[in-house]
């Protein structure tokens, strides 16, 4: 079965760094846009950015560009989203999520990755 | 790039059905007939029920629906049932390579 799967929960400090990964399975994964997704504490999904993972191709929301950055290694069939300076703003669920071949809906989702942003 | 507006809440009693509305601009969803739906249960993986507006995905029930006018696009869960009480939101390609979610739509089943 297809499927997505994220690395696990993270806590970090205020200015530490960090890249959380999103592998994918049993799928062609380099010909498929994954796109990663934030949801503060409490509030609604927020598109942050895709990556084709054939090509490294990235787009990101403006909302994020330059705050993260994605990345991708197709030979693990892995997605990325790193940080260079967590903020305890950064506190938040992200999925990766997979954009479907047609349609452009999102159809398969990665379990999530909680990362915690404390001194 | 602005979230999508949807309302806060919606409620309907089981077998009832409800809409819950999305709006947003001629530069995304007046744009593209690429609205998806997600229902979100808090815990889970939001999981995909609408796609190009108006097309389901295998395995989603028909009592989901979508559809689309101008800036505008609408989702309609009809014979509501205990199971769909859940976040939903709405999605937009809005050019570029570029995506838009919707603020978020709270079901409650009364």
């Amino acid at each position: 079965e297809a499927q997505l799967v994220q690395s696990g929960a993270e806590v970090k400090k205020p200015g530490e760094s960090l890249k959380i990964s999103c592998e994918g399975s049993d799928y062609s994964f380099s010909t498929y846009w994954v796109a990663w997704v934030r949801q503060l504490p409490g509030q609604g999904l927020e598109w942050m950015g895709i990556i084709y993972p054939d090509d490294s191709v990235t787009k990101y929301s403006p909302s994020f560009q330059g705050q993260v950055t994605l990345s991708a290694d197709k030979s693990v069939s892995t997605a990325y989203l790193q940080w260079r300076s967590l903020r305890a703003s950064d506190t938040a669920i992200y999925y990766c999520a997979r954009r479907s071949g047609r349609g452009h809906g999102f159809d398969m989702w990665g379990q999530g990755t909680m990362v915690t942003v404390s001194s | 790039q602005s979230a999508l507006t949807q309302p806060a809440s919606v409620s309907g009693s089981p077998g009832q059905s409800i809409t819950i509305s999305c709006t947003g601009t001629s530069s995304d969803v007046g744009s593209y007939n690429l609205v998806s739906w997600y229902q979100h249960h808090p815990g889970k993986a939001p999981k995909l029920i609408i796609y190009e507006a108006n097309k389901r995905p295998s395995g989603i029930s028909d009592r989901f629906s979508g559809s689309k006018s101008g800036n505008t696009a609408s989702l309609t869960i009809s014979g509501l049932q205990a199971e769909d009480e859940a976040d939903y939101y709405c999605c937009s390609y809005a050019g570029s390579s570029v995506y838009v979610f919707g603020t978020g739509t709270k079901v409650t089943v009364l």
